[in-house]
């Protein structure tokens, strides 16, 4: 059972457009919810996080939005670059887990000049 | 520019080779992390280290066997893998307690591994 459901799984967008991506999920316990930046051939890389107390987070062009009802929460890019273009990944994680993260499937961004 | 260092980056190893890929990270963190991820997919967590010792093992296979000498340094031993087993491993470590959520995962880059 995938605990984090993630769309869309690709997506292009132009250069200075937004990019929008979903994720939802069913464990009402999770309290911490990262989003990773992946480019080719390298880790991971935290990008932005937020905790079901606030509903939204932003930071420079990105901005987490968090629905706690809906069981929702969606990353935005502003004014998407070309440099912005990379694998996304949401993920959640439960308290006192030792931060065993339930990563989504994945979103590659594809930003065209 | 990562402060988790993998070596190496690239390993060609055959299914009766014992080879080790090593992992090291100077940010005082005492939580770390091995990691497998499959192209175009989600990096899986296989084990945790906390304190240097083992808190999750995600019923990884005998044939990948973790050691964490001390906290700056894990290692993850592979003994007659299987052509499946080819993937990235990554690892990772985060600030401290790994017990509480929220504590910022650092990966490395990886190591790509390729069984033959």
């Amino acid at each position: 059972q995938q605990q984090v459901k993630q769309s869309p799984q690709s997506l292009i967008v132009q250069k200075g457009g937004i990019s929008i991506i979903n994720c939802a999920y069913e464990n009402t316990a999770f309290d911490y919810f990262p989003w990773y930046q992946q480019f080719p051939g390298k880790g991971p890389a935290l990008l932005i996080a937020i905790r079901p107390d606030v509903s939204e987070k932003k930071e420079g062009r990105f901005t987490i939005s968090f629905n706690k009802s809906a069981k929702q929460f969606s990353l935005h890019i502003m004014d998407s670059q070309p440099g912005d273009s990379a694998t996304y990944f949401c993920a959640a994680s439960p308290p006192m887990s030792f931060n065993k993260f339930y990563f989504g499937s994945g979103t590659k961004l594809n930003v065209k000049p | 520019d990562t402060e988790v260092t993998q070596t190496p980056k690239h390993l060609v190893m055959g299914m009766t080779n014992k080879k080790s890929l090593k992992c090291e990270q100077h940010m005082g963190h005492r939580a770390m992390y091995w990691y497998k991820q499959k192209a175009k997919k989600p990096p899986e967590l296989m084990f945790v280290y906390s304190y240097e010792k083992l808190s999750i093992n995600e019923s990884v296979p005998s044939r990948f066997s973790p050691e964490c000498p001390n906290s700056s340094l894990l290692n993850l031993h592979l003994h007659a893998l299987q052509p499946e087993d080819s993937a990235l491993y990554l690892c990772a470590s985060s600030h401290q307690m790994a017990v509480s959520s929220g504590n910022t995962i650092y990966f490395g880059e990886g190591s790509w591994l390729t069984v033959v």
